[in-house]
């Protein structure tokens, strides 16, 4: 089955600076990353994602780069503010069981 | 309006009892999934449906019983309820699962139950 490690498990920044979390997964066969964003109290929310076919998407302060060769992939936000402040969490296709196996998440915190 | 709704938010109960979660998707998706998050914000998937059939059936107690009485319900029903069982317990759901690369794995998550069991 897939295997996804996460790092770090908690980062903090100021506002204004930049985020990287990053993920590794083990199943070379998966082709698609989400990122999910969970804030207190709430379900985890789809913010970005990439497929295979593509190393690099952007959505406004938002970023996911992924690297299929090193089978690693990554979230980076910039001009963080306050309202970024969650628990982030990547994620990849079991292939053999149709499912999203998560990383362990990251808290990330913006200090104003 | 709602997607993917759950019900009740909270749920506090004591060991031994019989309790039920109820999640209802207004998304036209054809699979549900229940997922268990620990205290340590792991989020492991518990059951997938695809329309009223069970997918997926982790290494979870046969005290957790999943119900989907059609495609936009998956209800999760716990008996003998133990103190390891509190979590917070999400619903998600997402498109057909035999489209694979279509779309499937875009899964989207309810508000949680927190249970507690004492």
């Amino acid at each position: 089955g897939e295997n996804v490690e996460q790092h770090p498990s908690t980062l903090s920044v100021q506002e204004g600076d930049s985020a990287v979390i990053k993920c590794t997964y083990s199943d070379s066969a998966s082709n698609y990353f989400p990122w999910y964003k969970q804030e207190l109290g709430k379900g985890p929310q789809l913010i970005i994602d990439i497929r295979s076919n593509v190393g690099e998407k952007k959505d406004q302060r938002i970023a996911v780069t992924l690297n299929k060769t090193a089978k690693h992939f990554s979230l980076h936000i910039t001009e963080t503010q306050p309202e970024d402040s969650a628990v982030y969490f990547c994620a990849a296709p079991d292939t053999g069981r149709r499912a999203l196996t998560f990383g362990s998440g990251t808290r990330l915190q913006v200090q104003p | 309006d709602t997607a993917v709704s759950q019900t009740p938010k909270y749920l506090v109960t004591q060991m031994g009892n019989d309790k039920s979660i109820k999640c209802e998707q207004n998304l036209g998706h054809d699979t549900m999934y229940w997922y268990k998050q620990d205290s340590k914000k792991f989020l492991k998937i518990m059951f997938s449906y695809n329309n009223k059939e069970l997918i997926i059936n982790e290494t979870v107690p046969n005290r957790f019983s999943p119900k989907s009485p059609d495609k936009a319900h998956l209800n999760l029903h716990i008996n003998s309820l133990e103190l390891g069982d509190s979590a917070v317990y999400f619903c998600a759901s997402s498109q057909d699962r035999r489209a694979w690369g279509q779309g499937w794995y875009e899964q989207y998550f309810g508000p949680g139950t927190r249970l507690t069991v004492t």
